[in-house]
């Protein structure tokens, strides 16, 4: 299984402070996504980095990814209560179209 | 440009009734992707179509579901003879035409309710 895997499950901080959260991987892969998603709703899509990339930024986000040590991380800077939510990461491999979702980290901003 | 689509938003179903959920993918999109959801879990992988084709149904159980993507119209996920078990969110995603693997959208999902 090339399952994606977060780390940690839960994650607790206060507003202003980082969140990060790691995704590890097993086999070989053309991309990695980041979703959210807030409770009883759809995902919403916020970084896709590709297996040739290492960094890619979008707004107060980071996304890394170490292909050597199949692991990304996803880095929300001075975060905010607006992002409680769960986040997901996402492996797609070279050879089909399907993504491959871990069980996500529950990330909780208290105001 | 509106999103991924998918009716109902919710679907209550009593044992052995069927479920059937549609998805309109998003304008110039080809690529359909189905996704089940239970509480405090990621997404499974059920079911990925072009148009007219299934081109991995590998995460589709092997009775009482099938999916189709026809020339015109929606996605459709069909669950025939529910049990309580298909109780879950449905998922689904649209992704643009070529074969570079690109970032999947998902729509708001469908909430089926097996009583």
């Amino acid at each position: 299984s090339q399952q994606g895997e977060e780390d940690p499950q839960a994650l607790s901080i206060q507003e202003g402070e980082n969140a990060t959260m790691n995704c590890s991987y097993k086999t070989s892969i053309n991309n990695l996504q980041w979703y959210r998603q807030n409770s009883g709703r759809g995902l919403v899509h916020l970084i896709l980095i590709r297996s040739n990339e290492r960094e890619k930024h979008s707004g107060r986000l980071r996304v890394t990814l170490d292909t050597s040590k199949k692991s990304s991380s996803l880095l929300i800077t001075a975060s905010r209560a607006a992002d409680t939510a769960s986040y997901f990461c996402a492996v797609r491999n070279t050879n089909a179209g399907k993504s491959t979702f871990g069980d996500g980290t529950t990330l909780t901003v208290k105001p | 440009n509106a999103g991924v689509m998918q009716n109902p938003r919710h679907l209550v179903r009593r044992r052995g009734q069927e479920a059937r959920l549609r998805c309109s993918p998003m304008k110039g999109h080809s690529h359909v992707y189905w996704y089940r959801q239970l509480p405090e879990e990621g997404l499974k992988f059920m079911v990925y179509l072009q148009k007219e084709n299934i081109i991995d149904e590998s995460g589709m159980p092997k009775e009482r579901f099938s999916a189709e993507f026809p020339k015109e119209g929606p996605s459709i996920l069909r669950i025939q003879q529910v049990v309580r078990g298909d109780s879950a969110a449905y998922f689904c995603a649209s992704s643009p035409p070529g074969t570079d693997f690109g970032t999947q959208y998902f729509g708001p999902g469908t909430r089926l309710l097996v009583l």
